[in-house]
């Protein structure tokens, strides 16, 4: 499995972006880049996915690095419920292997 | 998007006695399920892949006899944790994938959150 580094901790202001970088060096040609997040006492819920071109969805966008070896979460403006721990997790996408987890950034979001 | 449920969400027993718990895919059939624990402040571990039809898949240091998991639909999965000891207190969480639909996409539980007196 490709390992990750995030930042254990971030903090942002409420209304402002948020940049939440992650290093995947070693990520495989066919890994998917994937993101989740986990409220408190929750299971994780899907955030974005991409494999090469950026992504956009309702929650957030996702810039990947030319070289892939590095991606960031951008969530446009954080409100108090997107305080939570985000993962992020290279995948080959197959439908029979789990999703493995790093240690992930825990997100505070100040009001 | 896909449901997946867990129940109960939260369950105290004494030491020594078993408890199960239920994971259902509500809205998409799971070939495959995937069992979960994290303990305060950690991160998501790994437990076992669950098959539908046969045995499970457990992880290097997960034991199999005491974390069983049945798989015996295409909506269904249970953990039961035999002999239940203060140490086996965690947040179980059960995950599945819908291929079909978005196979990029592993839909969670809610968790179970086990407390062992």
């Amino acid at each position: 499995d490709a390992k990750t580094t995030q930042p254990n901790s971030m903090e942002s202001n409420e209304e402002e972006p948020v940049h939440l970088p992650c290093n995947h060096s070693t990520i495989s040609g066919t890994d998917y880049i994937h993101w989740y997040r986990q409220l408190p006492s929750q299971g994780p819920e899907y955030v974005i996915h991409g494999l090469t071109s950026n992504v956009n969805n309702r929650m957030a966008s996702l810039a990947i690095a030319e070289d892939r070896k590095s991606s960031t979460l951008i969530l446009h403006r954080a409100t108090l419920r997107d305080a939570a721990v985000y993962y992020c997790i290279p995948d080959l996408n197959s439908g029979n292997t789990p999703l493995v987890f790093g240690k992930g950034t825990r997100l505070s979001v100040i009001a | 998007g896909a449901v997946v449920s867990q129940h109960p969400s939260w369950v105290i027993c004494k030491s020594g006695t078993s408890v199960k718990i239920e994971c259902r895919s509500l809205d998409f059939q799971a070939t495959t399920m995937f069992w979960y624990r994290q303990f305060p402040k950690q991160s998501l571990m790994l437990m076992a892949t669950s098959n539908e039809g046969s045995k499970a898949t457990y992880e290097q240091g997960v034991e199999k006899d005491k974390f069983l998991i049945n798989h015996a639909s295409l909506t269904l999965s249970t953990l039961t944790v035999t002999s239940a000891h203060p140490e086996d207190s965690s947040f179980y969480i059960c995950s599945a994938r819908d291929p079909p639909k978005g196979r990029e996409t592993q839909y969670f539980g809610p968790g179970t959150r086990l407390l062992v007196l």
